[in-house]
């Protein structure tokens, strides 16, 4: 099976920080990498597919890049909405795993 | 509206059975796979399984294989996610999600389910 970690696990940020999570995949996955957003008692809701295009209506501070074994996600300038948790996900062969998450709170 | 619809929270007990239910509108339920994610409490996403409502093909996780059994009824746009025996450890919120897959590595989960809360305790 394909692993991924995410890191860090947790950040601390202001509103208006730049802020970069890591996703790295035990194997190569091409670019075969979803991000997520979940909000406390919410579905997760879909960032970036194919790990760099943004979804529908995703707004553009948010970017993805990366390819084979390393990702990250990167959001430009954090806004209040933006305190989540954020994870990765392959979708290269099965099982179909996600990163352990990070949790973005405020400073 | 694209959505998925689950069934409510469920209470049961160990050792009872249960299928909980994912219903899809507003697109063609038999043309996109949908999957199934545990949420124990405070914890991560875990990927369960995923089916494919046209032909019912179904792949689990390992850790899940054995553990449930995920099923669809294509007649009226449902998969199904369900347990023989439950056990107190089987507590947590499950999510369906429709994935879609288009070339060049485009493929996600792109609607979720509001999720099914599940507590299993004597």
């Amino acid at each position: 099976d394909i692993q991924l970690t995410q890191s860090p696990s947790f950040l601390s940020a202001s509103v208006g920080d730049r802020v970069t999570i890591t996703c790295r995949a035990s194997q190569g996955i091409s670019n075969y990498l979803a991000w997520y957003q979940q909000k406390p008692g919410k579905a997760p809701k879909l960032l970036i597919y194919a790990a760099s295009t943004l979804h529908n209506g995703v707004p553009s501070r948010f970017s993805g890049s990366g390819s084979g074994t390393e990702f990250t996600l990167t959001i430009s300038s954090l806004q209040p909405e933006d305190f989540s948790t954020y994870y990765c996900q392959h979708l290269n062969i099965y099982p179909l795993t996600f990163g352990g998450g990070t949790k973005v709170e405020i400073k | 509206e694209v959505q998925l619809v689950q069934s409510g929270p469920e209470v049961k007990k160990p050792g009872e059975s249960l299928k909980i239910s994912c219903k899809g509108s507003g697109y063609s339920f038999i043309s996109y796979y949908i999957g199934w994610v545990r949420q124990m409490p405070g914890k991560g996403l875990e990927w369960m399984g995923i089916i494919y409502p046209s032909d019912s093909n179904t792949r689990y996780s390992p850790s899940f294989q054995g553990q449930v059994t995920i099923s669809a009824d294509k007649s009226i746009n449902t998969a199904y996610l369900q347990w023989s025996s439950l056990k107190a450890s089987d507590s947590a919120m499950y999510y369906c999600a429709r994935r879609f897959r288009a070339a060049s590595a485009r493929d996600a989960f792109d609607i979720w389910g509001q999720g099914t809360m599940l507590t299993v305790s004597s």
